[in-house]
């Protein structure tokens, strides 16, 4: 079917404010993963789920970031009370499989900038 | 720990020649290595992968990778490349019980027509 999606393709917002990204990941696919991709950078892990289980969240920056997943479908991060620093284009992925051989397939990313 | 390293920022190379791009590795483990390429303003696309087997794998476009286990290494080739080969190629690795991957920091392709 279609491949990742994400919305929206660009955000901009005022220092202090909070954001709400989302991801459709492809549908059937049980695992889904948000990355980080500061301007010149490779990508940074934030957060990643499995199906039911415990989302793995060792890669979240601070407690300003969060994310939900509902089953297996939708993701929404979240950034409460963005900081200039949060500026970045946020990607997710999914794959098939959890973690080890299995491709992650990624979606365009939401280009965020905090004025 | 695990690691990824782009040893070049930008690699230049003429239409039609032969393009190389570098990647090593380190891992307690058995490495799953990847390689994808993002056009501006777009996600990344995956390009390839070794998962075991054959140390050459070959992949979308026309690109191949070889992996060696002894230099720990997985870089990127492509015998002819083409003007819209430019673009930016990372490098990344999974690690079994890992689960997510860890990427280079990327290197941009320029092929100068």
């Amino acid at each position: 079917g279609a491949g990742v999606s994400q919305s929206p393709s660009n955000k901009v917002t005022e220092k202090g404010k909070d954001v709400e990204l989302r991801c459709d990941p492809i549908s059937g696919h049980t695992a889904l993963y948000w990355y980080r991709q500061r301007l010149g950078q490779g990508l940074e892990f934030l957060i990643y789920f499995q199906g039911n289980s415990a989302p793995d969240k060792s890669g979240l920056p601070s407690d300003r970031f969060s994310a939900e997943r509902t089953g297996e479908s939708v993701s929404t991060l979240t950034i409460q009370r963005t900081q200039q620093e949060d500026s970045a284009v946020y990607l997710c992925a999914s794959s098939s499989l959890a973690g080890g051989a299995d491709t992650q397939y990624f979606g365009p990313g939401t280009r965020l900038t905090v004025l | 720990a695990q690691s990824v390293a782009q040893p070049e920022d930008q690699v230049n190379v003429a239409e039609g020649n032969p393009l190389t791009v570098k990647c090593t590795y380190s891992v307690s483990g058995n490495p799953y290595l990847f390689w994808y390429v993002q056009y501006p303003n777009r996600g990344l696309q995956f390009l390839l992968k070794y998962i075991t087997g054959d140390n050459l794998v070959k992949g979308s476009y026309g690109f191949e990778a070889e992996f060696n286990k002894s230099q720990t290494s997985f870089h990127l080739k492509k015998p002819s490349a083409l003007v819209s080969d430019s673009a930016l190629y990372f490098c990344a690795l999974d690690q079994t019980g890992a689960n997510n991957l860890f990427f280079g920091t990327g290197t941009r392709l320029t092929v100068i027509p």
